[in-house]
């Protein structure tokens, strides 16, 4: 099965900063990663799918890139409601999720 | 609205089997596979498997291969989970989850199902 590596995690970031998580996956996936955001109690909820798509309703601070092997989610501007665990999951083959960010606020 | 219910929580004595249902409703059932994802207590999400809502294909991840079997019932549009031989490290919150891409697009999830296996 793909491996997918997040870090960093735990992260800690204020409010306003601008945030980024890094996937590496074991071996070349293309673009099929997709990213959720999952808050305590709660399911996880579906922010980018094809690495890079937003889901509709989504705030436009989500955004996420990379091809291949790399990938990175971004949150431009660090909002409180934003304090989650985030996963990447691949679905090149068998689908995996990386191990998951705790995001914290400092 | 497009939503997916699950059955309530479970204790399931090790050896024993446990069956989840998750029920949609607000969108055409047999046009979206769904696959079952658990999580442990204070761990990671794990990808269970997957079936076809429209002719019941299904493909398991190795892991519980075996001791899984999904199936569904289009005239209630609902989709089960049984898994048996259960262990205490099946503990976990387990969640439906539609996929809309046909492979491994998570667009809409259960609330969870908490299933504890405890002697």
């Amino acid at each position: 099965d793909i491996q997918m590596t997040q870090s960093p995690s735990p992260l800690s970031a204020s409010v306003g900063d601008r945030v980024t998580i890094t996937c590496q996956a074991s071996q070349d996936i293309s673009k099929y990663i997709n990213w959720y955001q999952q808050k305590p109690g709660k399911a996880p909820k579906l922010l980018i799918y094809d690495a890079s798509n937003l889901e509709t309703g989504v705030p436009s601070r989500f955004s996420g890139s990379g091809s291949g092997t790399d990938f990175t989610f971004t949150i431009s501007s660090l909002q409180p409601e934003d304090i989650a665990t985030y996963y990447c999951q691949q679905y090149d083959n068998v689908i995996t999720f990386g191990q998951g960010t705790r995001l914290e606020i400092k | 609205q497009v939503q997916l219910v699950q059955s309530g929580a479970e204790v399931k004595k090790p050896g024993a089997s446990v069956k989840v249902s998750c029920k949609a409703s607000g969108y055409t059932f047999p046009n979206f596979g769904i696959s079952w994802v658990r999580q442990a207590p204070g761990q990671g999400l794990e990808w269970m498997g997957w079936i076809s809502a429209y002719n019941g294909n299904t493909n398991y991840a190795q892991k519980v291969q075996g001791r899984v079997t999904m199936t569904t019932d289009r005239s209630t549009s609902t989709v089960y989970m049984e898994l048996r031989s259960l262990r205490s490290d099946d503990t976990a919150v387990y969640y439906c989850a539609r996929d809309i891409r046909d492979w491994g697009t998570f667009d809409i999830w259960g609330q969870g199902t908490m299933v504890t296996v405890s002697s």
